[in-house]
């Protein structure tokens, strides 16, 4: 099974501040289709996971554009530039090129 | 407007079987797949399996010796069992469409010895 390793596990933020999560696979996410199938999502406390980011860099319909992906193969990263209050939480990458999918461990954003 | 909605027992004794439905509006399951995916208290998402729209299934390796996920279309319902619960099985389940952008709001579930 494909397994993502997720950095770093905590991070603390000022509401301004710009953050990066790192999502590094143990092999390539493209997909025979061409696409490449790493997804972010958002858990706020008390509530299901949310799709902030599908295929890398592709912004859900509603999420904030302060929200961005990128990387290739097995290196992916979100950012968030300028963190507001309702971002805290927990932020997951997940494949979806092979099965089965996995999940990051997980990255809890805290606001300082 | 699309919906989904895990419904099943929220008490569950160890070496049993948990049942699980997750019922869907909004769409037909015949053009999307749906993913079981659970969270133990405090730890992170675990995927479980994946039913997709053509039935065919995958599963979380660790749990495919006693996870099975079905679904009747006609209905729009898909089925999680999952048998030999031990108590670190206690979780929320929640179910998503395949593309993870509706998710239901989850049921916790406690296995107790």
């Amino acid at each position: 099974d494909v397994v993502l390793t997720q950095t770093p596990p905590t991070l603390s933020a000022t509401i301004g501040q710009s953050v990066s999560i790192s999502c590094r696979s143990s092999q390539s996410l493209l997909d025979s289709d061409g696409d490449t199938y790493l997804n972010w999502l958002l858990q706020r406390p008390g509530q299901s996971p949310q799709l902030l980011i599908y295929s890398v860099s592709n912004l859900e319909s509603g999420v904030p554009n302060r929200f961005s992906g990128s990387g290739s193969e097995t290196d992916f990263t979100l950012k968030i530039s300028g963190v507001e209050a309702e971002d805290l939480g927990l932020y997951y990458c997940m494949q979806a090129t092979h099965a089965p999918f996995t999940f990051g461990s997980g990255t809890k954003l805290e606001i300082k | 407007q699309v919906q989904l909605r895990e419904s099943g027992p929220v008490l569950v004794q160890a070496s049993e079987t948990l049942s699980l439905t997750c019922t869907v509006s909004g769409f037909s399951l015949t053009n999307f797949g749906v993913i079981w995916v659970r969270q133990p208290p405090g730890k992170g998402l675990e995927w479980m399996g994946i039913i997709w729209r053509n039935g065919n299934t995958d599963y979380n390796s660790a749990l495919k010796s006693r996870l099975s996920i079905n679904r009747d279309t006609s209905k729009s319902q898909v089925f999680l069992k999952m048998n030999s619960l031990q108590t670190d099985d206690t979780a929320i389940y929640y179910c998503t469409r395949d593309l993870g952008d509706y998710w239901g709001q989850g049921v916790m579930v406690t296995v107790s010895s």
